[in-house]
């Protein structure tokens, strides 16, 4: 069993698509978060939500909403895809009431043409 | 802005001890020592984490030096599947985000 699973695993669109990549995890936890990975390897926080609440936006275009269904969920949505969307997205989850360990999902490569 | 200091990549030979270093000279208190590592392709996945103490895990050792300013992370056997790149983090406790900074690319040689 996945522990968070993403989907879809690659994801290409053209520039002013909308698309949604959606995260779910089966480990109970209360937290989870986007990150984004862009060309140059850095790994960015982008979003937390805790119990389907917002917890951190790190200063991320509006074109970007997540969306939190119940706690074992959290999707993104991406309106009009820019270029320099292009990245891969990772989803991640944790127990927020006890350590700081945080479980990974496995990717979403986006290319923006 | 990751606050710790790590060398961009280094070497080890299959079967020999991976020593990988970080600088953390500006640590508070209350801050953690998080260590994770993403193999290519991959998400990136949790090795260990302290405070004070050294730690021992099934994957790996973490040694934090007394005034705590650095620690390394030991992987005692080193396979080429710990080729990876390695982050070292710091992390106070109950944060709602972990901060990655460049990492170290780590490869294991046959």
């Amino acid at each position: 069993d996945t522990a968070v699973s993403q989907t879809p695993k690659y994801l290409v669109t053209q520039m002013g698509n909308d698309k949604s990549i959606k995260c779910e995890q089966n480990l109970g936890h209360d937290t989870m978060y986007w990150y984004k990975q862009d060309s140059k390897k850095f790994l960015k926080i982008m979003f937390s939500y805790n119990n389907k609440e917002l917890i951190i936006n790190e200063t991320v275009p509006n074109r970007f909403s997540p969306k939190s269904p119940d706690k074992a969920h959290l999707n993104l949505h991406i309106n009009s895809l820019e270029l320099g969307d292009s990245a891969v997205y990772f989803c991640a989850s944790r127990d927020r009431g006890t350590n700081e360990k945080l479980f990974f999902g496995s990717g979403t490569q986006l290319s923006v043409l | 802005d990751a606050k710790t200091t790590q060398p961009p990549s280094m070497d080890c030979a299959e079967g020999r001890a991976a020593n990988l270093p970080c600088n953390h000279s500006t640590i508070s208190g209350n801050e953690y020592v998080y260590w994770y590592r993403q193999i290519h392709s991959q998400g990136p996945q949790y090795i260990i984490h302290g405070l004070k103490n050294n730690e021992t895990n099934e994957m790996a050792s973490l040694i934090i030096t007394e005034d705590r300013k650095s620690s390394t992370l030991i992987l005692p056997h080193a396979t080429l599947r710990d080729t990876a790149v390695y982050y070292c983090i710091r992390v106070q406790g109950g944060s709602e985000k972990l901060v990655f900074g460049k990492g170290t690319k780590l490869t294991v040689n046959p």
